[in-house]
């Protein structure tokens, strides 16, 4: 059964710092990892989605990678802003199941 | 391009009735996922849903339930409500199944007096 985990699971941040979220999981046999962001009582926004076959991806200032091997994935945020702050989940597709298994998710704070 | 739609918004009930909750995905999208969000706790999958069959449940109780209509539209029932139904719903659609973007829509929030 796949698990998924992130860290840290809260962070309170001075705008302009650059973060580091992580997500890990322990079964390598994965389609994809999507990255979201979720703001408070609302639905979830799609960020990015690396496919099984790719090391990364970018959209505008967020870089996502993976490394399938070691169960990492990890989301880069440069320059963070207050408009940021959300709580930001990993998913992952797995291998024969089709069902994304999410992270308990990292709860962003960025202040002016 | 519409996004996923889900309705209600909001939804109050009391403990022992019935709640229907329904989403529409992305036109074109075939897959339908549901989860739910309690307070505090992480995304619980509860059931995925394509081209009109059931493919997969989580590990809940037989109390809920849904189908998926021939226009891929979904509804979840929650039957005999008790106080820990009290959540966030979410629905997500993508297309087709395997490696492509899951879509949310914006939630329908369950209260169980």
């Amino acid at each position: 059964k796949q698990e998924v985990t992130q860290i840290p699971a809260a962070l309170s941040v001075p705008e302009g710092e650059n973060l580091v979220l992580n997500c890990s999981f322990t079964d390598s046999a994965i389609y994809n990892l999507q990255w979201f962001r979720q703001d408070p009582g609302k639905g979830l926004t799609s960020l990015l989605l690396i496919q099984s076959s790719q090391r990364e991806q970018t959209s505008g200032r967020l870089n996502a990678s993976l490394d399938k091997s070691s169960g990492r994935s990890t989301l880069y945020i440069a320059a963070s802003q207050p408009g940021d702050s959300a709580t930001y989940l990993c998913a992952v597709l797995s291998g024969g199941s089709y069902i994304p298994t999410f992270g308990r998710g990292t709860s962003l704070i960025v202040h002016p | 391009e519409a996004g996923v739609t889900q309705s209600p918004t909001h939804l109050i009930k009391t403990r022992g009735q019935q709640a229907t909750l329904r989403c529409s995905p992305i036109s074109g999208h075939t897959s339908v996922y549901w989860y739910q969000q309690a307070l505090g706790l992480g995304l619980q999958f509860l059931l995925w849903y394509d081209e009109g069959e059931e493919r997969n449940r989580g590990n809940f109780p037989p109390r809920f339930s849904g189908r998926q209509f021939p226009n891929y539209s979904s509804e979840l029932n929650v039957n005999a409500l008790e106080l820990e139904d009290s959540a966030l719903y979410l629905c997500a659609s993508s297309w087709g199944t395997g490696a492509n973007v899951l879509t949310f829509g914006a939630g329908s929030r369950l209260t169980v007096l």
